[in-house]
């Protein structure tokens, strides 16, 4: 079974803070993702990586930034946390990219006060 | 860009009842995935439709592809307290090939 983990199902963090939220796969997979949902607007991708270094933005990037320097962990940092990233954050990996299954992570729940 | 329209956004049965979600799109789908997340939990993928007029079966849950493969549904018959949660219908975009989520239905089913 593919296995996505996420550092943390909780975190309050203040306004201004640098923020990281890891996720690892264990499953080699070559694709993982970063989503936030909202309650009404569904899952929503931030950033997205097809390789190691390699990244791509996704519908919502500005604020957040992305790092994978190995295969299996993917980190999404909010470089100043504000107040509207209070969101549910949801890591998922696949093992291609076009029309395959993602598996997802817990998630993480940030609050910014 | 891409957007795929679910509705509706909440549904409440009674247990035993049926129920279905809709997701359209203004443009034709290569695929369409669904996923289901319970309560305090995450999303977990259901099934894949891929061909025009596809129809696929799992227990209770019917998943149908429509003609046009713009629209697709899914249809729970007798629902079971079990069923509570938010389905998600989910479309590889064409340009970009990155998967674009509905907006969810919640189900609440009473016993």
């Amino acid at each position: 079974d593919v296995k996505v983990t996420q550092s943390s199902r909780y975190l309050v963090k203040r306004t201004g803070e640098k923020v990281f939220l890891e996720c690892v796969q264990d499953m080699d997979h070559e694709n993982m993702f970063w989503y936030r949902q909202d309650p009404g607007l569904g899952l929503r991708l931030i950033y997205f990586s097809y390789d190691v270094k390699m990244k791509e933005k996704g519908d919502i990037p500005e604020g957040y930034s992305v790092s994978r320097e190995k295969k299996e962990r993917f980190s999404l940092i909010l470089e100043s946390a504000s107040t509207n990233q209070t969101s549910m954050y949801l890591c998922a990996s696949s093992l291609l990219f076009r029309g395959y299954e993602q598996y997802f992570g817990p998630g993480t729940r940030l609050t910014v006060t | 860009g891409q957007q795929v329209m679910q509705i509706p956004q909440y549904q409440h049965v009674q247990e035993g009842e049926d129920f279905t979600t809709y997701c359209n799109s203004s443009t034709t789908l290569s695929n369409i995935q669904w996923y289901k997340q319970r309560p305090g939990g995450h999303p977990v993928f259901l099934i894949q439709l891929v061909k025009s007029g596809e129809v696929k079966k799992q227990k209770r849950l019917t998943f149908q592809f429509g003609e046009a493969k713009k629209n697709s549904s899914l249809h729970i018959t007798a629902t079971q307290t079990t069923d509570v949660g938010t389905y998600f219908c989910a479309a590889t975009s064409s340009n970009t090939g990155k998967l674009i989520f509905g907006q969810g239905t919640t189900l609440q089913v009473k016993p």
